[in-house]
C-alpha cells in the first residue's frame, strides 16, 4: 500500500492551466478506472472534484478535468483562479476493498 | 442535505483506546459503503478502513489492521472506528466519508486524535 506519486507542487498564473500527475502501478491506477481527485483548502475537509477518472460531480466547474494513461492519472485545472489554490490528492481503488491516496500536490496561483 | 458529523476524538496515551463515531443524515445510510480517512498534522491523506452497507465486508490499511475495527449501526445511522493499541503515529484528524462507488463524497469535518504521554 505505497502512496501514489504526485509532484509536491505546481503553479500557474491566473487564467493559465496546470496539470498534476498521479503515478501508481498496474495494481491500482492502471488496473481500475476508479481514480478520483480531491481538493483541500487549509483547515478544511477534502472535496471531491473528479471521480471515475474523468467524471465531474454536480457543482464542480468544467475547468477541472481528469484523464488516465496506463499507470498514470492526471488532473488539469484550466483558467486558474485564486480559489483554486489548494492541496490536491488523487486516490485509486487498489483491490481487495482497499484504497490508496497520492502524496498530494500544493497548487499555487501566482 | 447529506451530513456527516464525527465525534469522539481527544488525547489518549500510547497503548490506549478510543472509539470514534460518525453520525450520518440526509441519505439512505444502509445503502452506502463508508470509510475512515486520516491526516496527520501537516501531512497527506491516508485511507484507514472501509465497510459495506450491511457491515459484512471490511477492509483495512496495513498500518491499522489488527488494531482498528470499523463497524456501523444502521438503525442509528452511525459509523464507528474502534482504535486499540494506539501509537504516536496514529495522531491525526480522522474523517468519515461516504463511498458512492469507489470514490469519497462527502466528507465530515473531522475529529482530532492525539496520542501522547
Amino acid at each position: 500500500q505505497s502512496a501514489l506519486t504526485q509532484p509536491p507542487s505546481a503553479s500557474g498564473s491566473p487564467g493559465q492551466s496546470v496539470t498534476i500527475s498521479c503515478t501508481g502501478t498496474s495494481s491500482d491506477v492502471g488496473g481500475y478506472n476508479y481514480v478520483s481527485w480531491y481538493q483541500q483548502h487549509p483547515g478544511k475537509a477534502p472535496k471531491l472534484m473528479i471521480y471515475e477518472v474523468n467524471k465531474r460531480p454536480s457543482g464542480v466547474p468544467d475547468r477541472f478535468s481528469g484523464s488516465k494513461s496506463g499507470n498514470t492519472a492526471s488532473l488539469t485545472v484550466s483558467g486558474l483562479q485564486a480559489d483554486d489554490e489548494a492541496d490536491y490528492y488523487c486516490m485509486s481503488y487498489a483491490g481487495s476493498d482497499n484504497y490508496v491516496f497520492g502524496s498530494g500536490t500544493k497548487v499555487t496561483v501566482l | 442535505e447529506v451530513q456527516l458529523v464525527e465525534s469522539g476524538g481527544g488525547l489518549v496515551q500510547p497503548g490506549g483506546s478510543l472509539r470514534l463515531s460518525c453520525a450520518a443524515s440526509g441519505f439512505p445510510f444502509t445503502y452506502y459503503w463508508m470509510n475512515w480517512v486520516r491526516q496527520a498534522p501537516g501531512k497527506g491523506l491516508v485511507w484507514v478502513a472501509r465497510i459495506n452497507g450491511d457491515g459484512s465486508s471490511t477492509g483495512y490499511a496495513d498500518s491499522v489492521r489488527g488494531r482498528f475495527t470499523i463497524s456501523r449501526d444502521n438503525g442509528k445511522h452511525t459509523l464507528f472506528l474502534q482504535m486499540n493499541g494506539l501509537r504516536d503515529e496514529d495522531t491525526a484528524v480522522y474523517y468519515c466519508t461516504r463511498d458512492p462507488g469507489n470514490w469519497l463524497d462527502p466528507w465530515g469535518q473531522g475529529t482530532l486524535v492525539t496520542v501522547s504521554s
